[in-house]
């Protein structure tokens, strides 16, 4: 079936440092990825996403670009603020159903 | 922006007595929902599946008597929690599917259930 596998956390960084999640993941077909951020205390969010091969998606100074030769959707961003703190959740959608990896707890200290 | 929302945000219930939870989603129509359960510092798990006018499909090892939903409208499904107990507490999350846009699930802020 259907998997995602991201990095494990927790992730610190200090502000203004570079931030690299990664993720792979195994699907049939051609699925659409997805990054959602959870903040403390608030539901899912969705940060960005990208439907096929090459394409690149970004939001809020992050950047994911979709590999397929590697199965990867790492998440970037050149430099944090603390306000980034969060988690960061890799998905995939596959026939409508989103498979989620484990998340990501990324803290930023000023 | 596409916007679900949750009611109640948080409920402590007694055990044995069952629990409803609303999700909507306000400024779109969504023909297909999802309920997720998240445990403390890990993922989302599906629960099931709603379509507007339909019965929920579940995902293997839900109980389905036990999670009752119900999605009479394109903006309103709900969750049932039958008969609570400890072990169901959790914080659940509804998602919904635009009409329009076939990939892109849109998430609630979630309902934290405790009880007790």
């Amino acid at each position: 079936g259907d998997s995602v596998t991201q990095m494990e956390g927790p992730v610190t960084l200090s502000e203004e440092a570079f931030l690299t999640i990664n993720c792979t993941y195994t699907a049939t077909g051609y699925p659409s990825l997805f990054w959602y951020v959870q903040y403390p205390g608030e539901g899912l969010q969705l940060l960005l996403k990208a439907t096929k091969a090459d394409d690149k998606g970004s939001n809020k100074g992050f950047e994911a670009t979709y590999r397929k030769e590697t199965t990867s959707f790492h998440l970037e961003k050149g430099s944090v603020q603390v306000s980034d703190s969060a988690v960061y959740f890799c998905a995939l959608s596959n026939d409508y159903k989103l498979s989620f990896g484990a998340g990501t707890t990324v803290t930023v200290r000023a | 922006g596409a916007v679900v929302s949750q009611h109640p945000s948080w409920v402590i219930c007694k055990s044995g007595t069952s629990v409803k939870i609303e999700c909507r989603s306000l400024d779109f129509q969504a023909t297909t929902m999802f309920w997720y359960r998240q445990f403390p510092k890990q993922s989302l798990m599906l629960m099931a599946t709603s379509n507007e006018g339909s019965k929920a499909t579940y995902e293997q090892g839900v109980e389905k008597d036990k999670f009752l939903i119900n999605h009479a409208s394109l903006t309103l499904s709900t969750l049932t929690v039958t008969s609570a107990h400890p072990e169901d507490s959790s914080f659940y999350i509804c998602s919904a599917r635009d009409r329009g846009c076939t990939d892109t699930q849109y998430f609630g802020p979630g309902t934290r259930l405790t009880v007790l």
